[in-house]
């Protein structure tokens, strides 16, 4: 079993780049896909990227996702901040051990 | 267009048991494999279990499991969640999930929102 760490919050100003990591505790963050989900308040999650850097349709490349695997982490990076990407980001893998799936503990982007 | 819409808010008291519907249209629920997610208030978002239709498996959180019960009814294309001893860490948001488009969870209910209290 293994667990998902991200940072609590993040904040940026409008039009700048922020990088919001998510740390596997044990076993390769190689071994099994990454999804992140942007979820804003009141509404159900939305995902953003799949596959570890893949966008679903619809969403603009200002989001982009990659895996860093001396750091056993990915990262969702948001370029040109805008203030519609303020909310609740969480990252998501499956855990083959068990048939698991696991979310990290989320974390909140404000753009101010 | 695909959707999932699930049933209404419920209050129950500790120690009862509480059962969510998803209907879903648009698509075949035997086609989909249907995931449950909660999220308690001003928390992040747990993954309870999914139910595979095409082999009839479930897959259940081990903190849920004894617990959780995750059934379809292909003749309604709806799913279900029941959870059994509730107690009051158990109020949270329910959400039904499912991969459509993608090889991830792509769609989702609008949540159904259970209180547990005496």
């Amino acid at each position: 079993n293994f667990m998902l760490t991200q940072p609590h919050s993040v904040s940026e100003s409008p039009g700048k780049t922020v990088t919001i990591s998510c740390t596997r505790s044990s076993g390769s963050i190689a071994s099994n896909y990454v999804q992140w989900f942007q979820q804003r308040p009141g509404s159900s999650p939305i995902i953003v990227i799949y596959e570890d850097n893949q966008r679903p349709s619809g969403v603009p490349d200002r989001l982009s996702g990659s895996i860093d695997r001396s750091a056993n982490s990915a990262s969702l990076t948001i370029s040109g901040l805008k203030t519609e990407d303020e909310a609740d980001y969480y990252c998501q893998s499956y855990d083959s051990s068990n048939h698991n799936w696991v979310f990290g503990g989320g974390t909140k982007l404000t753009v101010l | 267009q695909v959707h999932l819409v699930q049933s209404g808010a419920e209050v129950k008291k500790p120690g009862a048991s509480v059962k969510v519907s998803c209907k879903v249209s648009g698509y075949t629920l035997f086609e989909l494999s249907m995931h449950w997610v909660r999220q308690a208030p001003g928390k992040g978002l747990e993954w309870m279990g999914n139910f595979d239709p095409q082999d009839g498996g479930t897959i259940y959180a081990q903190r849920f499991t004894g617990r959780v019960t995750m059934t379809e009814d292909p003749s309604t294309n709806t799913a279900y969640m029941e959870l059994s001893s509730l107690v009051s860490a158990d109020t949270a948001v329910y959400y039904c999930t499912t991969a459509v488009m993608i090889p991830a969870l792509d769609y989702w209910g609008q949540g159904t929102l259970v209180t547990v209290s005496s």
